[in-house]
């Protein structure tokens, strides 16, 4: 069964104080892995992709990295304005465009 | 940008009411998607769209029905609404092979 399992469920960070937020994967096989940011009220806000092993997109402070299980979003020197949930979510190459997400990681950057 | 608009940001309906959320996306997309949002449970699909008047069922359709007359609009409709449908709903769109764009969501209470 296709699955995505995010970790922490929460991370609590001091501001400056990089860190890795985890995206585990199993699916059949994949099309694209995708990173979203999402504020409380809101809708999640587009952010990477990621198609095969080895990539690496960069976005300010966020880096995504892809591996043949799994992605990390690496946050480096964070700021308070960093704070959101960040879903991943995977497709995979059935030819639909279905996605499955992840239950997310709650951030916090404390001042 | 892409803009994608939700009808309404909340929405409080009773137990048996016919309850309507409405889509709207400015850029032309062929895909649509309806997602609802629940704590610890993620992002669940319930009905998505690949071009005007085609709908599939996602994981989670029983209860839903959808309808899309226009590229622009798609509709997600509630039969008879029951507490349990209480929700975040999102509305995303795409192109193909493109990633998905959400509204901000319409927060839904069912008494």
């Amino acid at each position: 069964e296709d699955q995505v399992t995010q970790s922490p469920e929460a991370l609590r960070l001091q501001e400056g104080e990089s860190s890795s937020l985890n995206c585990s994967y199993t699916v059949s096989g994949l099309r694209g892995l995708f990173w979203y940011r999402q504020d409380p009220g809101k809708g999640p806000e587009f952010l990477f992709t990621l198609y095969s092993a080895g990539e690496e997109k960069e976005k300010e402070r966020l880096k995504a990295t892809l591996t043949k299980k799994e992605s990390f979003l690496h946050i480096t020197a964070p700021k308070p304005e960093d704070s959101a949930t960040y879903l991943c979510a995977v497709s995979h190459t059935s030819g639909t465009y279905k996605y499955i997400f992840g239950t997310g990681t709650r951030l916090k950057v404390l001042a | 940008d892409v803009k994608v608009t939700q009808s309404s940001r909340y929405l409080v309906k009773r137990t048996g009411e016919k309850v309507f959320l409405e889509c709207v996306q400015d850029m032309d997309h062929e895909n649509m998607f309806w997602y609802r949002q629940d704590p610890g449970l993620g992002l669940r699909l319930i009905y998505f769209s690949y071009d005007v008047k085609m709908k599939e069922k996602g994981d989670i359709p029983e209860g839903y029905s959808v309808s899309r007359e226009k590229k622009e609009r798609f509709s997600l409709i509630l039969e008879s609404a029951s507490t349990n449908q209480t929700s975040m709903y999102l509305c995303a769109s795409s192109s193909p092979d493109q990633p998905q764009h959400f509204g901000d969501g319409t927060r839904l209470s069912i008494l």
